[in-house]
């Protein structure tokens, strides 16, 4: 079954600093989601990496799969407060795949 | 708002009893996802049906069990709840051609 790791398991950052969030999986992956949860409310999809080296951005946040497609990194710029919480990656197989995600990393903000 | 509605949104109940969530897709999804998540286990897969079929089992415990109905709706069953069973419960519909999941809001269980 797809095994994902994620490092580090918690930051914390002050505002303005710029952070990285890895995912590591044990096979090769068709391809990647990534998803954020604020504590204790539900998953919201934030980018989905299909290619090897594809690189997706959405405002301050930067994914990346690599070209192996075993790693993916999220990177955050110039942090803010509204981007703490639980980032969540997740494998993208086809259509019926086992949804399991990775342990997840809990982001914390300060201001 | 995700479209995929859950109820109830809390819940506190005994040790022993049992409890049924309820799970309403986004309109057109077929497929539907269970999860459990507390606080030192993480998010945890736990079945998906599409169609009214199940279609995949994960770390679901045997006093636990699904069902979706031909509304597409489903529910989860827990019983013999024990005081671990504390947790969020969400359930999330999607995985068409992108497999993207919208989750809902989640059902907070509370075992006493």
């Amino acid at each position: 079954s797809q095994e994902l790791e994620q490092s580090p398991q918690s930051l914390i950052v002050q505002e303005g600093k710029n952070l990285t969030i890895n995912c590591t999986s044990s096979k090769t992956l068709y391809g990647l989601y990534w998803y954020k949860q604020k504590y204790g409310e539900g998953l919201i999809f934030l980018m989905m990496l299909q290619k090897g080296g594809e690189e997706k951005s959405h405002e301050k946040i930067t994914a990346k799969l690599d070209e192996k497609k075993q790693q993916s990194s999220l990177h955050i710029t110039a942090s803010q407060p509204s981007h703490a919480g639980i980032y969540l990656c997740g494998p993208y197989g086809d259509y019926g795949q086992n949804f399991v995600f990775g342990p997840g990393t809990r982001l914390s903000v300060l201001p | 708002d995700s479209g995929v509605t859950q109820t109830p949104k809390h819940l506190i109940t005994a040790t022993g009893q049992r409890v049924t969530l309820r799970c309403s897709p986004r309109s057109g999804d077929l497929s539907v996802y269970w999860y459990q998540q507390s606080l030192d286990q993480g998010l945890q897969f736990l079945i998906q049906y599409y169609n009214g079929e199940e279609r995949a089992k994960g770390n679901i415990l045997e006093r636990f069990s699904a069902q979706q109905f031909p509304d597409l709706h489903s529910e989860l069953n827990l019983s013999s709840l024990e005081l671990g069973d504390s947790a969020l419960y969400f359930c999330a519909s999607g995985g068409r051609r992108t497999g993207e999941l919208f989750f809902g809001e989640g059902s907070r269980l509370t075992v006493l």
